[in-house]
């Protein structure tokens, strides 16, 4: 079964700090994987895509990394700041009957305080 | 339109009253995904439509929810009876049908509140 989950379910930290978020996946077959940003109140906005043969990606202050063996994926928040709180959700993208059926992860709720 | 357009931004209904959640996606998009959440909870998966295919609506909680893609564009989200626990955020997402464009666009959901 084609499953995408995200640790830790929420995190709290200060401003400043740095973040790592998890997303483990059982998607096959693998055609890339994004992050997403989702802001409170809005829709998730994509913050970067990774494919088969990439193994990091950075987009700012936000590093993604991508280990298709293992079929994990880690995304590095660096020097925290207040509008990094949000949810981030891994979407994992799998080729299904000629198509790519979109697999989502449940997110991150990552509270940054002062 | 540019974007993925969900009506009713908020909606508060009764009880035991049926409610309608309208998504329109970007046009061209053959999938589209309805979720949900809760207040604190993560992503609720709830349906998946991808062209004529037969929707996968494995995610669907209860019997009192159904959904339609009429024409292939616009989808309706029907809850029955609404009960308090159904009280979320609905989401809908549309993406492109081409392999290599695979990017989720998302409405702004429909905030659905039963008193």
């Amino acid at each position: 079964k084609n499953q995408v989950e995200q640790s830790p379910q929420s995190l709290i930290i200060l401003e400043g700090k740095n973040c790592t978020l998890q997303c483990n996946y059982t998607v096959s077959p693998f055609s890339n994987l994004r992050w997403y940003k989702q802001d409170t109140g809005r829709g998730p906005v994509s913050l970067t895509i990774m494919t088969f043969s990439e193994n990091t990606k950075s987009n700012g202050r936000y590093t993604a990394t991508l280990d298709a063996d293992t079929k994990q994926s880690s995304l590095h928040i660096t020097a925290s700041q207040l509008s990094d709180s949000a949810s981030y959700i891994c979407v994992v993208s799998a080729a299904s009957g000629g198509y790519n059926k979109l697999i989502f992860g449940a997110g991150t709720r990552l509270a940054v305080h002062p | 339109g540019a974007g993925v357009s969900q009506s009713p931004s908020n909606k508060v209904t009764e009880k035991g009253k049926d409610v309608e959640l309208r998504c329109d996606p970007i046009s061209g998009h053959t999938a589209l995904y309805w979720y949900r959440q809760s207040l604190g909870q993560g992503l609720e998966f709830l349906i998946y439509f991808q062209g004529n295919s037969a929707p996968d609506k494995s995610g669907l909680p209860s019997d009192r929810f159904s959904a339609e893609r009429t024409g292939g564009s616009v989808s309706t989200l029907t809850i029955q009876r609404t009960q308090q626990e159904d009280s979320a955020v609905y989401l809908c997402a549309s993406s492109s049908p081409t392999p290599r464009n695979t990017e989720a666009f998302f409405g702004q959901g429909t905030r659905l509140t039963v008193v």
